[in-house]
């Protein structure tokens, strides 16, 4: 099956850094979407982005199918960018079938 | 996400005990999804739904029964439960005629299995 891979696997920034988080998949996917999860558990859609590039307030995201990996950038951190942040894609045939990677936990200090 | 509710949100129970844990949304999305965490893991598909009369299989649904009882809900049953079960089980429900196929998930429940 598809391959999902993330890093890196931590990140501890001062407040205010810049931050890129990458996930690399071994297969074209017709899915990708970029989930936080915060330190309370629970799962925030970031984007959904399986090519191209997206930007909302301080977060952008950006793939490259072709090549075959994401971006996640955070610029300016806050301390409740704290959390995990995952990457799923899915391989094909719009089941929804999301495999996730094993997340970048990432820890913002003030 | 606010519109997708589980419940019970935290459960402690014994090896061997049947337990269900519910999955509700007002999405009026067709697909609706059960995922299961361990930790520091991502997570891992469980079973699927495309709608009610629609039930399938995902990554690892041994050991896991499910039930559709109406668009809005979506059931997931340990029949007997067992210590490895112990996880953070997740909800999702997504529709795909929107363009994106984006997934929603509910806050999680919490189970653990003495």
């Amino acid at each position: 099956g598809i391959q999902v891979e993330q890093s890196p696997p931590d990140l501890i920034l001062q407040e205010g850094a810049n931050s890129t988080l990458r996930c690399n998949f071994s297969d074209s996917v017709n899915n990708l979407q970029w989930f936080h999860q915060n330190p309370w558990g629970q799962l925030i859609n970031l984007f959904y982005i399986p090519s191209g590039t997206k930007q909302n307030g301080r977060l952008s995201a950006t793939t490259v199918a072709t090549e075959r990996y994401s971006l996640l950038y955070i610029s300016s951190s806050q301390t409740t960018d704290s959390g995990v942040y995952f990457c799923a894609v899915e391989r094909g045939g719009n089941t929804g079938k999301l495999i996730f990677g094993q997340g970048t936990t990432l820890q913002v200090k003030p | 996400d606010a519109d997708v509710t589980q419940t019970p949100r935290n459960r402690i129970t014994k090896t061997g005990k049947r337990i269900m844990l519910e999955c509700s949304q007002t999405k009026g999305h067709d697909r609706m999804y059960w995922y299961r965490q361990d930790p520091g893991l991502g997570l891992r598909l469980i079973y699927y739904s495309f709608d009610v009369k629609d039930i399938n299989k995902g990554e690892i649904s041994d050991g896991y029964s499910v039930s559709r009882q109406a668009q809005a809900k979506f059931s997931l049953s340990l029949e007997s439960a067992i210590p490895n079960q112990t996880a953070l089980y997740f909800c999702a429900t997504s529709d795909p005629g929107a363009g994106e196929n984006t997934q929603y998930f509910g806050p999680g429940t919490r189970l653990t299995v003495l």
